[in-house]
């Protein structure tokens, strides 16, 4: 069974960088994408972005000039930047495996439990 | 950008009522990619429906999704008490987006 744990500092300055890990169980990171996902009070669900076991990436538009997923494929993890935080990124950050059934791509069927991440000074 | 809107925002029903969660989005999704999600609180997002209305593994058969275009429905036959929770509907045809939820609660 595909476990994924989230890691990272619960606080965060505004204006800094907000960093976050993940660490993949029970399986490998090679062969599928994944992702980061938040969720906060005020925006519901919001997808960050994605990276393929290879390095590429794909983010969302709303997010790209401050976000930077990378994977270390000899840790079975990946990681989150997201820059210039305000208190606006205030969130559950979750990070999730996407999945793929016959050609049907881009859902996420493994997730993390999520960790608070605060933007305060 | 697609935008996914979920109705109703909350639904009251009973343990064994069926409940029908709509969610419309604001141009057609392509080629089936939308998804649907349980969540309970303090807990992530489940996969419950993938393209539609395939059902992920483990998600019993008392759940089934339908529709295509801009109109999809998530349909659950018979209310079981785990079954109260929010529910999310996904896209992912065109970049990947999320509605707001609809809040099944016990009435």
């Amino acid at each position: 069974q595909v476990q994924l744990q989230e890691s990272g500092p619960g606080l965060v300055k505004p204006s800094e960088t907000l960093s976050l890990t993940c660490t993949v169980s029970g399986g490998s990171i090679s062969g599928y994408y994944w992702s980061w996902i938040r969720q906060s009070p005020g925006k519901g669900l919001e997808w960050i972005g994605y990276i393929y076991y290879s390095g590429s990436t794909n983010y969302n538009p709303s997010l790209e000039s401050r976000v930077a997923i990378s994977v270390d494929t000899s840790k079975n993890q990946f990681s989150l930047k997201l820059s210039s935080v305000t208190a606006a990124d205030t969130a559950v950050y979750y990070c999730a495996r996407v999945g793929c059934g016959g050609g049907n791509c881009m859902y996420f069927d493994y997730w993390g439990q999520g960790t608070l991440v605060t933007v305060s000074s | 950008e697609i935008v996914l809107t979920q109705s109703p925002g909350t639904l009251s029903l009973s343990a064994g009522e069926r409940a029908t969660l709509s969610c419309r989005a604001s141009q057609s999704v392509s080629s089936s990619y939308l998804a649907w999600y349980q969540q309970k609180p303090g807990q992530a997002p489940r996969l419950l429906i993938y393209g539609v209305s395939s059902r992920a593994t483990g998600i019993p058969d008392r759940f089934s999704g339908s529709g295509s275009g801009t109109d999809f429905t998530l349909t659950i036959s018979r209310l079981e008490p785990e079954d109260f929770a929010v529910y999310y509907c996904q896209q992912y045809g065109s970049s990947l987006t999320f509605g707001g939820g609809t809040k099944v609660e016990i009435k």
